[in-house]
């Protein structure tokens, strides 16, 4: 099974300012690697498929990169509507995993 | 525009079954590869149970697998889990998911259902 380590757990961030959350996969993976925003009480949605290319829909402040096992998910400008728990989660082997979740918070 | 709704969940005693439903509209449903993504209350995403546009093709959480069971019907656009054998770990939000492909991410998600396995 291939383990998704999200890193930070936690990050208390100031409107305006830069998020980045990183993810690490425990064996390559390509760009099989997709990120989610879930907002408390809601379904997830999807951000940005393989690695870096922005799902329709997706404010254009969300962006990503990487390949292999290293993978960064970049919020530019924070805004107060951002503040939610961001998962990661690798399509390359069966059974599918997500990481374990990165909660934004807005001082 | 898209749409999955799942139903079906409640409380069932441990050992018990259930099944969840998912309905869905605004596309072409028989396109589309069909999965099942669990959540803990207050935990993390969980992978379930996945499905191919056919129905030919099956996965499974290890810890599902003789357990669990998905099907589809595509005259009906709906997805199904049924869930035997039930334990107090399976106790999370449901949520039906759809992708393209295989290798591809989940792009549109319902709005889940909860199942409380609880005596």
């Amino acid at each position: 099974e291939i383990v998704l380590t999200q890193s930070p757990d936690f990050q208390s961030v100031t409107p305006k300012e830069k998020v980045t959350i990183t993810c690490r996969a425990s064996q390559s993976i390509g760009t099989d690697l997709h990120w989610y925003q879930q907002k408390p009480d809601q379904s997830p949605k999807l951000l940005i498929k393989h690695a870096s290319r922005s799902f329709s829909g997706a404010p254009s402040r969300f962006s990503g990169s990487g390949s292999g096992t290293d993978f960064t998910l970049t919020i530019n400008s924070l805004e107060a509507e951002d503040a939610a728990t961001y998962y990661c989660h690798q399509s390359s082997n069966l059974p599918w995993t997500f990481g374990q979740g990165t909660k934004v918070e807005i001082k | 525009e898209v749409q999955l709704v799942e139903s079906g969940g409640g409380l069932v005693q441990p050992g018990e079954s259930l099944r969840l439903s998912c309905a869905v509209s605004g596309f072409i449903f028989s396109n589309y590869w069909m999965s099942w993504v669990r959540q803990a209350p207050g935990k993390g995403l969980e992978w379930v149970a996945t499905i191919k546009q056919d129905g030919t093709e099956k996965y499974f959480l290890d810890s599902v697998k003789g357990r669990f069971t998905i099907s589809r019907d595509n005259a009906k656009n709906s997805l199904y889990l049924q869930m035997d054998s039930l334990r107090a770990e399976d106790t999370a939000f449901y949520y039906c998911a759809r992708k393209y492909l295989m290798s591809s991410e989940f792009d549109y998600w319902g709005q889940g259902t909860l199942v409380t396995v609880s005596s």
